[in-house]
């Protein structure tokens, strides 16, 4: 039972235009949220994050929405920078008690930016 | 320092060997992570440390043995795997979470590990 799900594998989009990736969950006890950038053969670097009690959260050409009644989230990027193509993943947190968090990943988007 | 590092950064082992990959930050941290990255797959948590103590084994088979000696090392102890086994290894720490959220929460580069 997948708990967090990107359900589009892939997008592409034209440079300078906006990137908008959705990513959807199901468990409402988590309570953070997060997006990651991946490269073949790397680790995931982080993006930006938001708390489940906010709604938004911008972070330079990042930003993103939270609608917890829907449960669903978007992370738009504008511009888009050929250098942005990577394989982004959404990840919700539960916390694991002490002071740690364990994340849950969705299976992730190929975003591709067209010069 | 923002990073984790993880050593080696490729591991080629035989089914009857026994080997380690280490983890290492300096950001202090007290809350340090293995995850498993299978090719086409997005990570899958295997164990949670939280002030070097196991909190949490998301039932690993016991050929995979962590351990943590200090705050900020992290290890994971391999012995007769088998080819399955075969993924990338990341290893990630992370802080309590502040205004912007879980911020901070940081991967290493991983461990392509192959088993043969």
């Amino acid at each position: 039972d997948q708990q967090v799900k990107q359900n589009s594998p892939s997008l592409s989009v034209q440079e300078g235009r906006i990137s908008i990736l959705n990513c959807d969950y199901t468990n409402s006890m988590f309570d953070y949220f997060l997006w990651y950038k991946k490269y073949p053969a790397e680790g995931p670097t982080f993006l930006i994050s938001i708390s489940s009690i906010k709604d938004k959260n911008e972070d330079g050409r990042f930003t993103v929405f939270l609608n917890k009644s829907a449960k669903h989230l978007s992370l738009h990027i504008v511009p888009s920078q050929p250098g942005d193509s990577a394989v982004y993943f959404c990840a919700a947190s539960a916390s694991s008690g002490a002071g740690s968090y364990q994340l849950t990943f969705g299976k992730g988007t190929k975003l591709s930016v067209i010069p | 320092d923002t990073e984790v590092t993880q050593t080696p950064k490729h591991l080629v082992m035989g089914m009857t060997n026994k080997k380690s990959l280490k983890c290492e930050q300096h950001m202090g941290h007290r809350a340090m992570y293995w995850y498993k990255q299978k090719a086409k797959k997005p990570p899958e948590l295997m164990f949670v440390y939280s002030y070097e103590k196991l909190s949490i084994n998301e039932s690993v088979p016991s050929r995979f043995s962590p351990e943590c000696p200090n705050s900020s090392l992290l290890n994971l102890h391999l012995h007769a795997l088998q080819p399955e086994d075969s993924a990338l290894y990341l290893c990630a720490s992370s802080q309590a979470p502040g205004p912007g959220g879980l911020v901070g929460y940081t991967f290493g580069s991983g461990t392509r590990l192959t088993v043969v």
